[in-house]
């Protein structure tokens, strides 16, 4: 079955205390990309990444890092989590032609919350 | 960024006909138009897409107006399973310049009856 998957589903965690939620599709995209989805503001663009080795900042970046060493995986990294990125994380991948906007496939999210 | 204007919200009856609609009036001619729903307590899910013309697949139709400032999202027979809050984004492909990014608004949330 084609799929985006995330881990952990939930995760409670402290300020300071780095963590990493995985993000895995089976489906050979090029693109993948982070949100984060909040009350009243909606999904907002954390990174992207257009294929293997290549990322780039979406619309919030600060206090997150990501990597793409192997096409299937693009794991979101939180160095020093803060009360501020308490909120529910979702993964997205797509085929990577610029020119064609594809459809987008998520994952089923991943609610995080720092104390 | 075109912007799409959706209600907020809307009811339907079960196993009746539902007609979302979006509009658009500063899209150009290069956007896409496509829908994507979020159920709870879940991920988005793609819906369907379109440029100018009208298009079916299995989940729904989508209506263009001639003008494309505006389309409908057509759900043939609303089940409970389709209550989620529907998003109409508008998707253009600026070559080297495209982030891929989706935009979601608030989207129009759909209660459906049984």
């Amino acid at each position: 079955e084609a799929q985006v998957t995330q881990n952990p589903r939930y995760l409670i965690t402290v300020t300071g205390k780095k963590l990493t939620v995985t993000c895995s599709q089976n489906m050979n995209h090029e693109y993948m990309s982070w949100y984060r989805q909040d009350p009243g503001l909606g999904l907002r663009q954390i990174y992207y990444s257009m294929n293997v080795e290549v990322t780039d900042k979406g619309d919030v970046p600060e206090g997150y890092k990501v990597s793409r060493k192997e096409k299937r995986n693009f794991p979101l990294i939180l160095e020093s989590p803060s009360p501020n990125q308490t909120s529910l994380y979702f993964c997205a991948s797509s085929l990577g032609d610029r020119d064609i906007p594809h459809e987008q496939f998520f994952g089923p999210g991943t609610r995080l919350t720092v104390l | 960024d075109a912007k799409t204007t959706q209600p907020n919200s809307m009811e339907s009856n079960e196993e009746e006909p539902v007609h979302l609609p979006c509009n658009h009036s500063t899209i150009s001619g290069t956007d896409y138009i496509h829908w994507y729903r979020q159920l709870p307590s879940q991920g988005p899910e793609y819906v369907i897409h379109g440029l100018t013309s009208n298009v079916n697949n299995r989940m729904a139709s989508l209506a263009i107006a001639e003008d494309r400032k505006s389309s409908t999202l057509i759900l043939h027979r609303a089940t409970l399973r389709d209550a989620a809050v529907y998003y109409c984004i508008l998707r253009t492909h600026h070559g080297s310049s495209n982030t891929g990014k989706l935009i979601f608004g608030q989207g129009t949330t759909l209660q459906v009856k049984p």
